[in-house]
């Protein structure tokens, strides 16, 4: 069954931990993306991956980190520097490289939901 | 200036009724176009994406693009309850590039 799964679903931080969002997906798709979604708001790029051990800062990166080790995994880390975290969390990936505009179709996983104690 | 601008809403629909949403950009050299459905507290899913200039339909939901205007709609034809959500619209620079979302369109359909 191929998909997007993202953990946890609600994540709690106190003020200057460092916490990390999992992001897996089993659909052989090369990029990675990691948005966030503040309430009544549109989605914003915080970092994207087209290649493994390659990514790049999205719109609002600041107090964020990334890896991409593995094709099908894209943790981030919402660290201490990040003044005001809470907000949902949106993991997506797709296709790249193609010649065609459906390689551009991004597929969301479910989100995380983190808040700030 | 916005790159992706939408009206937020609500916009209230009977049900039944046509529900008519827009989405202008700035790029003039935007090639790729994406419809998003969210319902509250979920993640978005993809509706349609279409990138010619004129009608793309798909069940009940038919895109409209005009490049030469810069923007592109959604029709919700008889609208449902069920169609009650916010939609977002994305669009893509260039093949392969990253998407860039609009604040969405909360719609309401009312029975």
């Amino acid at each position: 069954d191929g998909g997007i799964t993202q953990s946890p679903k609600y994540l709690f931080r106190k003020e200057g931990q460092n916490v990390t969002l999992s992001c897996e997906q089993n659909l052989n798709h090369d990029a990675m993306y990691w948005y966030r979604q503040d309430p009544g708001q549109g989605l914003r790029l915080i970092y994207y991956s087209q290649i493994v051990n390659d990514f790049q800062k999205g719109d609002i990166a600041e107090g964020y980190s990334v890896s991409r080790e593995k094709k099908e995994s894209f943790p981030l880390t919402v660290t201490s520097a990040q003044k005001n975290p809470t907000a949902f969390y949106l993991c997506a990936s797709s296709f790249t490289g193609g010649t065609t505009i459906s390689t551009d179709t991004q597929y969301f996983g479910p989100g995380t939901r983190l808040t700030v104690l | 200036q916005k790159e992706v601008e939408q009206n937020s809403g609500p916009l209230s629909v009977p049900e039944g009724a046509i529900a008519s949403l827009n989405c202008t950009y700035s790029d003039r050299g935007s090639q790729s176009f994406f419809w998003y459905r969210q319902y509250s507290g979920k993640s978005p899913e993809l509706i349609m994406f279409i990138y010619s200039n004129g009608d793309k339909e798909d069940g009940r939901f038919t895109a409209q693009l005009n490049k030469a205007s810069q923007y592109v709609s959604l029709l919700i034809r008889d609208s449902q309850p069920s169609d009650s959500a916010t939609y977002l619209c994305a669009v893509v620079r260039a093949a392969g590039n990253k998407l860039t979302f609009g604040g969405g369109t909360r719609v309401l359909v009312k029975p």
